[in-house]
């Protein structure tokens, strides 16, 4: 079946400006994440919904990032005035069942100039 | 601290070598333990899993002990080809939700 999909691949924007990420979980899924991996760096944790609520938002580093998973499918990573230090690649995961066994997106890179 | 600890630099070696790469965590209580893996131009994928002491996750010959004494959750494959070459990733559970991961190694399997 299908994976996790993540829209766009790649987003280049200048700083300042507004970005949106999208994802697509495996259908079923209800337990959905956001992770952020730096160069030469493992994934780090932003947020955590489970069905359409924040369950832990505990990693977003700030109040410029936002997440919304409206109807229990679909997420919208949202980043208002976006920094060089933005500049990232952001996972999607999701999950069903126990034991976190998470099934990642192929991630979409931004780049902050 | 940090809670996944990898070791140090990428790992070069070549076909059907031993491969190791060590892992420690930090923990209260049994969190899971995992090791992804992401080959060149994939997404990360889960390569084996344990969920309690003593447990031995395996898959595609890779094996990985979980030690609660020492804390560590070592990788290891016998003979290691060049299709092995990726980079591997070491993660630990909080709870039934995020995962924290080790900062990677990159190993190179050279004909």
């Amino acid at each position: 079946g299908a994976g996790v999909s993540q829209t766009p691949s790649n987003k280049v924007t200048e700083k300042g400006k507004y970005v949106e990420l999208r994802c697509d979980p495996i259908s079923g899924h209800t337990a959905l994440y956001w992770y952020r991996q730096s160069l030469g760096q493992g994934p780090e944790f932003l947020i955590y919904f489970q069905g359409t609520g924040a369950a832990d938002d505990s990693g977003l580093p700030n109040d410029r990032f936002f997440a919304v998973r409206p109807e229990g499918s679909v997420s919208t990573l949202k980043i208002q005035r976006t920094e060089r230090g933005d500049s990232a690649v952001y996972l999607c995961a999701s999950s069903v069942g126990k034991d976190n066994e998470q099934f990642f997106g192929p991630g979409t890179r931004l780049t902050v100039l | 601290g940090d809670s996944v600890t990898q070791m140090e630099g990428p790992v070069t070696l070549s076909e059907e070598a031993f491969l190791t790469i060590n892992c420690t965590y930090t923990a209260t209580g049994y969190p899971s333990l995992f090791w992804y893996v992401q080959y060149p131009g994939e997404g990360l994928q889960l390569l084996l899993k344990a969920t309690k002491a003593d447990d031995k996750g395996s898959n595609k010959g890779f094996e990985a002990t979980y030690r609660k004494e020492t804390t560590s959750f070592h990788l290891e494959k016998g003979s290691v080809q060049v299709s092995d070459s990726a980079v591997y990733f070491c993660a630990r559970g909080y709870g039934n939700n995020r995962l924290a991961f080790g900062k990677g190694n990159q190993v190179v399997v050279i004909p």
